[in-house]
Protein backbone atom coordinates (compact mmCIF):
# COMPACT_ATOMS: atom_id res chain seq x y z
CA UNK A 1 0.00 0.00 0.00
CA UNK A 2 1.65 3.28 -0.94
CA UNK A 3 1.92 5.81 2.10
CA UNK A 4 3.16 9.15 1.62
CA UNK A 5 4.70 11.32 4.03
CA UNK A 6 4.99 15.19 3.94
CA UNK A 7 7.79 16.22 7.08
CA UNK A 8 7.80 18.92 8.45
CA UNK A 9 3.87 19.44 9.33
CA UNK A 10 4.63 23.27 9.59
CA UNK A 11 7.00 25.15 8.50
CA UNK A 12 7.72 29.06 9.05
CA UNK A 13 10.37 31.34 7.78
CA UNK A 14 11.13 34.73 6.26
CA UNK A 15 10.06 36.45 3.68
CA UNK A 16 12.73 36.74 0.58
CA UNK A 17 14.26 32.99 1.44
CA UNK A 18 14.33 29.95 -0.46
CA UNK A 19 12.42 26.87 0.85
CA UNK A 20 12.01 23.29 0.25
CA UNK A 21 9.09 21.30 1.00
CA UNK A 22 9.63 17.21 0.93
CA UNK A 23 7.78 14.41 0.24
CA UNK A 24 8.38 10.51 0.70
CA UNK A 25 6.29 7.95 -0.62
CA UNK A 26 7.06 3.89 -0.06
CA UNK A 27 6.43 2.63 -3.46
CA UNK A 28 8.77 3.40 -6.34
CA UNK A 29 7.12 2.60 -9.31
CA UNK A 30 4.85 5.67 -9.39
CA UNK A 31 3.08 6.60 -12.92
CA UNK A 32 3.82 11.17 -11.58
CA UNK A 33 3.73 12.76 -8.75
CA UNK A 34 1.57 16.12 -8.49
CA UNK A 35 2.39 19.22 -6.02
CA UNK A 36 -0.36 21.53 -4.93
CA UNK A 37 -1.26 24.18 -3.00
CA UNK A 38 -4.38 24.81 -0.85
CA UNK A 39 -5.41 27.98 0.72
CA UNK A 40 -7.51 27.79 3.98
CA UNK A 41 -10.97 26.88 2.95
CA UNK A 42 -10.21 26.68 -0.69
CA UNK A 43 -10.03 23.73 -3.28
CA UNK A 44 -6.41 22.77 -5.10
CA UNK A 45 -4.02 24.41 -7.00
CA UNK A 46 -2.16 22.26 -9.26
CA UNK A 47 1.26 23.79 -8.96
CA UNK A 48 3.73 21.22 -10.90
CA UNK A 49 3.28 17.57 -12.33
CA UNK A 50 6.21 14.93 -12.73
CA UNK A 51 6.31 12.01 -14.67
CA UNK A 52 7.90 9.58 -13.81
CA UNK A 53 10.64 9.65 -16.32
CA UNK A 54 11.64 13.20 -15.61
CA UNK A 55 13.98 13.89 -13.01
CA UNK A 56 12.29 17.67 -12.56
CA UNK A 57 10.00 20.74 -14.12
CA UNK A 58 10.04 23.96 -13.30
CA UNK A 59 7.25 26.76 -13.00
CA UNK A 60 8.96 30.61 -12.36
CA UNK A 61 9.67 30.78 -8.73
CA UNK A 62 8.90 26.99 -8.05
CA UNK A 63 10.84 23.77 -9.01
CA UNK A 64 10.07 20.18 -8.15
CA UNK A 65 12.52 17.42 -8.42
CA UNK A 66 12.01 13.54 -8.55
CA UNK A 67 14.19 10.63 -7.18
CA UNK A 68 11.81 7.52 -7.56
CA UNK A 69 14.48 5.36 -6.43
CA UNK A 70 14.56 6.95 -2.95
CA UNK A 71 11.19 7.38 -3.40
CA UNK A 72 11.49 11.48 -2.88
CA UNK A 73 10.49 14.25 -4.31
CA UNK A 74 11.60 18.01 -3.23
CA UNK A 75 9.28 21.23 -3.84
CA UNK A 76 11.96 24.32 -4.20
CA UNK A 77 10.50 27.84 -3.90
CA UNK A 78 12.82 30.47 -4.42
CA UNK A 79 12.69 34.04 -2.92
CA UNK A 80 9.75 33.18 -0.80
CA UNK A 81 6.88 35.85 -0.58
CA UNK A 82 3.80 35.84 2.00
CA UNK A 83 1.92 35.26 -0.86
CA UNK A 84 3.18 31.89 -1.19
CA UNK A 85 1.53 30.92 2.56
CA UNK A 86 -0.20 28.07 2.13
CA UNK A 87 -0.69 24.28 2.87
CA UNK A 88 1.42 22.37 0.29
CA UNK A 89 0.64 18.45 -1.22
CA UNK A 90 2.51 15.82 -2.79
CA UNK A 91 0.23 13.35 -4.51
CA UNK A 92 1.41 10.23 -6.50
CA UNK A 93 -0.29 8.17 -9.03
CA UNK A 94 0.88 4.58 -9.17
CA UNK A 95 0.09 3.27 -13.04
CA UNK A 96 -1.91 4.81 -15.89
CA UNK A 97 -4.68 2.33 -15.48
CA UNK A 98 -4.79 3.43 -11.71
CA UNK A 99 -6.80 6.70 -11.79
CA UNK A 100 -6.06 7.14 -7.74
CA UNK A 101 -4.01 9.68 -6.26
CA UNK A 102 -2.69 9.15 -2.88
CA UNK A 103 -2.10 12.14 -1.15
CA UNK A 104 0.11 13.22 1.97
CA UNK A 105 -0.49 15.21 4.81
CA UNK A 106 0.89 18.80 3.65
CA UNK A 107 3.39 21.13 5.06
CA UNK A 108 1.32 24.27 6.21
CA UNK A 109 3.67 27.10 5.01
CA UNK A 110 3.84 30.52 6.05
CA UNK A 111 5.77 33.53 5.12
CA UNK A 112 6.42 35.92 7.55
CA UNK A 113 6.57 39.49 6.02
CA UNK B 1 -10.27 27.08 -20.89
CA UNK B 2 -11.44 24.78 -18.95
CA UNK B 3 -13.52 25.79 -15.52
CA UNK B 4 -15.02 23.38 -12.71
CA UNK B 5 -17.60 24.12 -11.00
CA UNK B 6 -18.88 22.65 -7.26
CA UNK B 7 -22.32 23.72 -5.96
CA UNK B 8 -23.42 24.28 -3.31
CA UNK B 9 -20.31 25.48 -1.66
CA UNK B 10 -21.72 25.39 1.83
CA UNK B 11 -24.05 23.26 2.92
CA UNK B 12 -25.52 22.12 6.65
CA UNK B 13 -27.92 19.26 7.13
CA UNK B 14 -29.29 17.03 9.27
CA UNK B 15 -28.71 13.59 10.37
CA UNK B 16 -30.98 11.21 8.11
CA UNK B 17 -31.76 13.87 5.22
CA UNK B 18 -30.72 13.49 1.72
CA UNK B 19 -27.53 14.91 0.19
CA UNK B 20 -27.03 16.02 -3.76
CA UNK B 21 -23.56 17.52 -4.68
CA UNK B 22 -23.18 18.67 -8.25
CA UNK B 23 -19.66 19.08 -10.13
CA UNK B 24 -19.94 20.44 -14.02
CA UNK B 25 -16.80 21.00 -16.16
CA UNK B 26 -16.62 23.18 -18.99
CA UNK B 27 -14.10 23.37 -22.07
CA UNK B 28 -12.71 19.74 -22.03
CA UNK B 29 -14.96 16.37 -23.27
CA UNK B 30 -14.44 12.94 -21.91
CA UNK B 31 -12.65 13.88 -18.66
CA UNK B 32 -11.86 11.20 -16.08
CA UNK B 33 -14.00 13.00 -13.05
CA UNK B 34 -13.35 12.30 -9.46
CA UNK B 35 -15.21 12.85 -5.84
CA UNK B 36 -12.56 13.40 -2.92
CA UNK B 37 -13.10 14.42 0.39
CA UNK B 38 -11.00 16.08 3.48
CA UNK B 39 -11.67 15.42 6.67
CA UNK B 40 -10.70 17.56 9.28
CA UNK B 41 -7.02 16.52 10.09
CA UNK B 42 -6.90 13.90 7.78
CA UNK B 43 -5.79 13.95 4.22
CA UNK B 44 -7.48 13.80 0.68
CA UNK B 45 -8.91 10.69 0.44
CA UNK B 46 -10.65 9.21 -3.41
CA UNK B 47 -14.31 8.64 -2.98
CA UNK B 48 -15.22 7.74 -6.76
CA UNK B 49 -14.12 8.12 -10.06
CA UNK B 50 -16.01 7.74 -13.44
CA UNK B 51 -13.96 7.56 -17.13
CA UNK B 52 -17.07 7.94 -19.01
CA UNK B 53 -20.97 8.40 -18.90
CA UNK B 54 -22.26 5.95 -16.45
CA UNK B 55 -19.19 4.22 -15.52
CA UNK B 56 -18.37 4.89 -11.76
CA UNK B 57 -15.81 3.20 -9.46
CA UNK B 58 -16.03 3.06 -5.47
CA UNK B 59 -12.36 3.28 -3.80
CA UNK B 60 -14.27 2.74 -0.24
CA UNK B 61 -17.26 1.32 0.75
CA UNK B 62 -19.29 3.93 2.72
CA UNK B 63 -22.89 5.95 2.67
CA UNK B 64 -22.22 7.51 0.03
CA UNK B 65 -23.07 6.92 -4.02
CA UNK B 66 -22.02 8.87 -7.61
CA UNK B 67 -23.65 9.57 -10.65
CA UNK B 68 -22.30 10.40 -14.20
CA UNK B 69 -25.37 11.31 -16.28
CA UNK B 70 -23.90 13.65 -18.74
CA UNK B 71 -20.16 13.92 -20.14
CA UNK B 72 -19.00 16.80 -17.46
CA UNK B 73 -21.35 16.42 -14.83
CA UNK B 74 -20.95 14.67 -11.57
CA UNK B 75 -23.47 14.15 -8.93
CA UNK B 76 -22.27 12.78 -4.92
CA UNK B 77 -25.44 11.77 -3.27
CA UNK B 78 -27.13 10.02 -0.15
CA UNK B 79 -29.53 8.51 0.63
CA UNK B 80 -29.39 9.30 4.69
CA UNK B 81 -26.77 11.41 5.88
CA UNK B 82 -24.48 10.24 8.84
CA UNK B 83 -22.60 12.78 11.48
CA UNK B 84 -18.78 10.74 10.13
CA UNK B 85 -19.94 12.28 6.34
CA UNK B 86 -19.24 15.77 7.51
CA UNK B 87 -16.40 17.16 5.56
CA UNK B 88 -14.82 19.30 2.86
CA UNK B 89 -15.93 17.45 -0.89
CA UNK B 90 -13.91 17.98 -3.73
CA UNK B 91 -14.36 17.36 -7.61
CA UNK B 92 -11.27 17.17 -9.83
CA UNK B 93 -11.07 16.19 -13.33
CA UNK B 94 -8.35 14.80 -16.11
CA UNK B 95 -7.54 14.34 -19.46
CA UNK B 96 -8.30 10.90 -19.62
CA UNK B 97 -6.41 8.95 -22.03
CA UNK B 98 -5.41 11.66 -23.86
CA UNK B 99 -3.73 13.91 -21.13
CA UNK B 100 -1.13 13.60 -19.09
CA UNK B 101 -2.60 12.91 -16.16
CA UNK B 102 -2.73 15.93 -13.68
CA UNK B 103 -5.84 16.74 -11.96
CA UNK B 104 -7.37 20.00 -11.66
CA UNK B 105 -9.71 20.78 -8.72
CA UNK B 106 -12.93 22.52 -8.35
CA UNK B 107 -14.03 25.01 -5.10
CA UNK B 108 -15.11 22.62 -2.68
CA UNK B 109 -18.76 22.22 -0.98
CA UNK B 110 -18.17 22.72 2.93
CA UNK B 111 -20.49 19.68 4.35
CA UNK B 112 -21.69 20.00 8.27
CA UNK B 113 -23.81 17.33 9.61
CA UNK B 114 -25.87 18.07 12.53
Amino acid sequence: KQEVTQIPAALSVPEGENLVLNCSFTDSAIYNLQWFRQDPGKGLTSLLLIQSSQREQTSGRLNASLDKSSGRSTLYIAASQPGDSATYLCAVRLNFGNEKLTFGTGTRLTIIP
Amino acid sequence: SQTIHQWPATLVQPVGSPLSLECTVEGTSNPNLYWYRQAAGRGLQLLFYSVGIGQISSEVPQNLSASRPQDRQFILSSKKLLLSDSGFYLCAWSGGSSGRGEQYFGPGTRLTVT
